[in-house]
């Protein structure tokens, strides 16, 4: 009954390989985020997905491309691995509703190294 | 645009003696508050949130904020520490309506001594 998930939880690759990390929520919410940490803990949206459209698209590498094949999943698929994408990225769900307050509901994490 | 700053990267207690850690923000707009919590090596829980209704937000685990607007504040306490307590704690604004991604503080790592 896990309410988001990610898999797989640990990936090591090298530089130059294309890798995928694919998240899954159950709770029927509406929108979808990817989350970068980096090493000192730093945490900054990626990508969000409200219904299968991309709603928030921050400065990052075209090397990351989300896809959302529906709106209970949200996939980051990464061509060209390098040392500076090790990371652990984190996937969200919430509503997107107005007026009111909604939190988002984190996965566990897809730690990330590059050798 | 908005922001938020944990004053403290670190702060270390005794266990039973109380928690502080201390969060500013700064938004254009009334803000939607919270504070998240990462144990090591998992993913982030949330602990409360500030939803206008009241300042004093009470969360889970014995954790409260207060949202203080005049001094754009929204500090984290606990009466008491105890050890299952140490963890990376990220207080968060969030984004308007249609762009709810969320804005960390560079969080703040309690330490909690026996």
């Amino acid at each position: 009954d896990t309410a988001v998930s990610q898999t797989p939880k640990y990936l090591v690759t090298q530089m130059g390989n294309d890798k995928s990390i694919k998240c899954e929520q159950n709770l029927g919410h509406d929108t979808m985020y990817w989350y970068k940490q980096d090493s000192k803990k730093f945490l900054k949206i990626m990508f969000s997905y409200n219904n299968k459209e991309l709603i928030i698209n921050e400065t990052v590498p075209n090397r990351f491309s989300p896809k959302s094949p529906d709106k209970a999943h949200l996939n980051l698929h990464i061509n060209s691995l390098e040392l500076g994408d090790s990371a652990v990225y984190f996937c969200a769900s919430s509503f997107l509703s107005s007026g009111t307050v909604v939190e988002q509901y984190f996965g566990p994490g897809t730690r990330l190294t590059v050798t | 645009a908005q922001s938020v700053t944990q004053l403290d990267s670190h702060v270390s207690v005794s266990e039973g003696t109380p928690v502080l850690l201390r969060c500013n923000y700064s938004s254009s707009y009334s803000p939607s508050l919270f504070w998240y919590v990462q144990h090591p090596n998992k993913g982030l829980q949330l602990l409360l949130k500030y939803t206008s209704a009241a300042t004093l937000v009470k969360g889970i685990n014995g954790f409260e904020a207060e949202f203080k607007k005049s001094e754009t504040s929204f500090h984290l306490t606990k009466p008491s520490a105890h050890m299952s307590d140490a963890a990376e704690y990220f207080c968060v604004v969030s984004g308007r309506t249609g762009r709810r991604a969320l804005t960390f503080g560079s969080g703040t790592r309690l330490q909690v001594q026996p």
